[in-house]
């Protein structure tokens, strides 16, 4: 069974950057069929699809944060990262990662997510 | 960038009730739309894809339909477990977006 799980500070301050990286195990990083994305949920609201990366490196980003976010791979270690650059509170979130599957474009596995709060 | 809507926001049913929660999207999208559900502090779960297939290990009274702009998901006979919140998702174009949900409560 695919298992996704998210690493990263549990605390980042305003203007800092937020680095996250999710750990994928028990099955196929490797294969061209998937993408691997991260979404977040600020506490209380809804989910904010931030950005996906295939597993030759190809990437898309929310327009809303293009400026400010970057998606990387490291097939050695089969792990993904995400950077957010210049946070404020309103980047306060949980924070999953997630892999598109076969079917649909979906997002079929999910870490369990990983709160991050933006405080000074 | 495509907007999708959900009606309603909140819904109260029963156990054993039929619930059907509708998902619209700003422009067509073919197919291209899954179904989560996520209870309080977890991940959402993927229960629909591709508009109508059922995810592998979901019960079958969940079901999902729709084409172009217009769907939705149902559930014909609710259980407890039922009770939590529902999203909807575009995967046709990037950027991806999700429904802004809609909770589902026990009555």
């Amino acid at each position: 069974q695919l298992h996704l799980q998210e690493s990263g500070p549990g605390l980042v301050r305003p203007a800092e950057t937020l680095t996250l990286t999710c750990t994928v195990s028990g099955g196929s990083f490797s294969s061209r069929t998937y993408y691997w994305a991260w979404i977040r949920q600020p506490p209380g609201k809804g989910l904010e699809w931030i950005g996906t990366i295939s597993y030759g490196g190809s990437t898309d980003y929310n327009p809303s944060l293009k400026s400010r976010v970057s998606i990387s791979l490291d097939t050695s270690k089969n792990q993904f990262s995400l950077r957010l650059n210049s946070v404020t509170a309103a980047d306060t979130a949980v924070y999953y990662c997630a892999r598109r599957g076969d079917h649909g474009r979906a997002y079929d596995f999910w870490g369990q997510g990983t709160l991050v709060p933006v405080s000074s | 960038d495509i907007q999708m809507t959900q009606s309603p926001s909140s819904v109260s049913a029963s156990v054993g009730d039929r619930v059907t929660i509708t998902c619209r999207a700003s422009q067509g999208i073919s197919t291209w739309l899954a179904w989560y559900q996520q209870k309080p502090g977890n991940a959402p779960k993927l229960l629909i894809y591709a508009a109508s297939s059922l995810q592998s290990g979901v019960p079958s009274r969940f079901s999902g339909s729709g084409s172009g702009t217009d769907f939705t998901l149902t559930i014909s006979s609710l259980q407890p477990e039922d009770f939590a919140t529902y999203y909807c998702q575009q995967t046709n174009s990037f950027p991806r977006s999700f429904g802004q949900g809609t909770t589902l409560d026990i009555k």
